[in-house]
């Protein structure tokens, strides 16, 4: 498998679960990112780790929570999330962390809080 | 902060045509990109320039780093390209991107 994947496609959940989200990239990458897009915004991002420590943390609510085991996965904890969360959740990765270079984006998750 | 517009926000054309997209910005950049996004949501990075103008296949890139702006051309564009194509920039001592909105495009056959 090659590329960037994202686990599940679509998830619906209540506000009082928990659940997690899945990237794994197989480019042999050291930087991970991940988006949050909603309707008619642009993308925005969320969290960067580079080597597996957090480069950024972009003002996200505590109810999200990061996790990079290692610099081919990582993972995106929600809980007691709000119905304003429901947004496609992009997890995307680069040779290194910076604007300067390319990002590869995985297919995302479409996530509906109920 | 970089602010990044496109134009037009939508553009529907006929297959055939000819296709211009454009984006601004505000600040001096570090590298700007194309990106692609099709219905169902997966991203695809089409160009990455800092100066002159980029060429793969019927897709071209140009910007002018004076006027800060860039174009993004489709040459003979087809109804498989129709999808929503996003700008965005990076900034000389930022790492992080910034994105437009996206401009989508529908081409009729």
């Amino acid at each position: 498998e090659t590329g960037v994947t994202q686990t599940p496609r679509h998830l619906v959940m209540g506000m009082t679960n928990k659940k997690s989200l899945k990237c794994e990239q197989h480019l042999g990458h050291n930087a991970m990112y991940w988006y949050k897009q909603s309707a008619k915004k642009p993308l925005e991002l969320m969290f960067v780790y580079s080597l597996e420590e957090r480069v950024e943390n972009n003002s996200v609510p505590s109810r999200f929570s990061p996790e990079c085991p290692n610099s081919s996965h990582l993972f995106l904890h929600l809980h007691t999330l709000q119905p304003e969360d429901s947004a496609l959740y992009l997890c995307a990765s680069s040779q290194e962390w910076g604007s300067s270079y390319e990002q590869y984006f995985g297919p995302g998750t479409r996530l509906t809080v109920t | 902060k970089n602010e990044v517009e496109q134009s037009p926000q939508n553009l529907t054309a006929q297959e055939g045509e000819f296709i211009t997209i454009n984006c601004s910005y505000s600040v001096g950049i570090s590298a700007l990109h194309w990106l692609q996004q099709h219905p169902g949501g997966g991203i695809v990075s089409l160009f990455m320039l800092s100066s002159g103008k980029k060429k793969h296949g019927r897709l071209i890139a140009t910007i002018n780093i004076q006027e800060k702006h860039s174009s993004l051309h489709i040459t003979a564009s087809h109804p498989r390209d129709s999808a929503v194509y996003i700008c965005a920039v990076g900034t000389f001592g930022n790492e992080k991107l910034t994105f437009g909105t996206g401009t989508r495009l529908t081409i009729i056959p």
